[in-house]
């Protein structure tokens, strides 16, 4: 069974606006990490945020933020004032944080463009 | 600057033939991962180690052989290619467990197998 899952296949938004990217994940772990990591064109994959299961406050890094929804296993990235140069694909990833076994689950990836 | 470097960049092997991708990196991260990427599938773990001379399987090692002969160092090998093995291969590399910090990407390998 898919341990993340990213419903939105591809997106496409209007430079200078918001969009947000839906991400959601299984675990039976009482701890888990989630992240989101971004793939440009050229292939190269950078992290850009990440959310401890254990905090409440959703995180935010530059024009990055998350809205995370615990209850409802739910982690989405906002991206606010949207860049051309924010055309990538966009990965979900999970981080199990009880068990032995070492994996970050990724989902299949949304492929954001922005339209100048 | 920490990096991952992989090597080679890319690859055109034939099929039956033996392949080894390497990866080098600075970070001085204990865990190094080999992921292979498919259109669709997102990324899928093949192998990772946490330490020099032991590697463990992910979730698609068949196929894939690794070794870690130090901390810098991960190399993932085809002993026999095959046409389904033609991906894109990453390695990675984070700190350890206690810390389950993100994951560090190499440039990847595209691999086509022929």
């Amino acid at each position: 069974a898919q341990k993340v899952t990213q419903t939105q296949t591809s997106i496409s938004v209007m430079e200078k606006t918001t969009v947000t990217m839906d991400c959601v994940y299984e675990t039976q772990d009482s701890s888990y990490f989630l992240f989101w990591y971004k793939q440009t064109a050229s292939g190269e994959i950078v992290f850009l945020i990440r959310q401890d299961s254990y905090k409440k406050e959703n995180a935010t890094v530059g024009h990055y933020s998350l809205n995370f929804q615990k209850p409802k296993s739910s982690i989405g990235l906002i991206i606010t004032a949207t860049q051309i140069e924010d055309s990538a694909v966009y990965f979900c990833a999970m981080r199990e944080g009880d068990t032995g076994y070492q994996n970050f689950y990724f989902g299949k990836g949304t492929s954001l463009t922005v339209i100048p | 600057e920490a990096a991952v470097t992989q090597s080679p960049r890319s690859k055109v092997a034939v099929t039956g033939g033996k392949v080894t991708l390497s990866c080098h990196q600075t970070n001085n991260h204990d865990y190094m991962y080999w992921y292979r990427q498919d259109t669709g599938h997102g990324l899928r773990l093949i192998h990772y180690s946490y330490v020099a001379d032991s590697t463990e399987k992910g979730d698609i090692p068949d196929g894939y052989k690794a070794s870690r002969p130090s901390q810098e160092n991960f190399s993932l090998i085809l002993e026999l290619a095959s046409l389904s093995q033609t991906a894109v291969y990453f390695c990675a590399s984070s700190l350890d467990r206690g810390n389950t910090g993100q994951l560090y990407f190499g440039e990847g390998s595209k691999l086509t197998v022929l």
